[in-house]
């Protein structure tokens, strides 16, 4: 249990465009979603905590009307890079957090396998 | 303020060696859990282990064993007998109190296990 994808795995597209990152929760409901961003070699920065039916919390630093984050339902959350640029280029990571008393460890955060984002 | 300490960066071993990894965190809260996760070259992180604050029993799993230590705020992990396929970059976590409902982690800055054959 407590799965969680991510689509697109990889993505390349030129400077200027929108991208749309997915995450899902598959067999578990999560009102709490988060993303991350990961450069190489380092650890994971928490850029934002998505709530089911509410605006997004944002780290600081990290501009709200770049990164677009829609959690519309208990299962999915999505987050859109607007006007891409190189600097966005990295490997974006969603973890979902597991609540209620189905799963083994309530109050976990499990991960999507990531998104590699390489913009021209 | 939360903070996750991982002093190694780097460890290599060969294979059926054992290795522990070092995580010290920082913390004023009474409740709180610890995490590890493991990121093989893939990207995935994987859910190891979640251990309370208040629980202070180890906790082995197969060849997987961790060490809490709430005296020293350490909560160490040690493969046993470890194979090529344990390569990975290891992240321990703190979160935040239990009864926050947010749960954010505080992630260390990782360790990266070679195991070589």
């Amino acid at each position: 249990g407590a799965v969680v994808s991510q689509h697109p795995s990889r993505v390349i597209c030129k400077s200027g465009t929108s991208v749309k990152i997915e995450c899902r929760s598959l067999d578990f409901q999560a009102t709490t979603m988060f993303w991350y961003r990961q450069f190489p070699k380092q650890s994971l920065m928490l850029m934002a905590t998505s709530n089911e039916g509410s605006k997004a919390t944002y780290e600081q630093g990290v501009e709200k009307d770049k990164f677009l984050i829609n959690h519309a339902s208990l299962t999915l959350s999505t987050l859109t890079v607007t006007s891409a640029h190189p600097e966005d280029s990295s490997f974006y990571i969603c973890s979902a957090r597991t609540s209620g008393a189905l799963t083994s460890f309530t109050d976990t955060q499990y991960f999507g396998p990531g998104t590699r984002l390489t913009v021209l | 303020a939360q903070k996750v300490t991982q002093a190694q960066t780097e460890i290599s071993v060969v294979e059926k060696e054992d290795v522990t990894l070092d995580c010290v965190y920082e913390t004023r809260d009474t409740t709180y859990y610890l995490f590890w996760y493991k990121q093989p070259p893939s990207g995935e992180l994987v859910f190891l282990i979640r251990r309370n604050s208040f629980d202070e029993q180890n906790e082995i799993s197969g060849r997987y064993s961790w060490n809490f230590q709430k005296s020293t705020s350490s909560f160490n992990f040690t493969i046993t007998a470890s194979q090529v396929v344990d390569s990975a970059v290891y992240f321990c976590a703190l979160s935040d109190p239990i009864n926050n409902a947010g749960n954010m982690l505080t992630f260390g800055g990782g360790t990266r296990l070679m195991v070589k054959p």
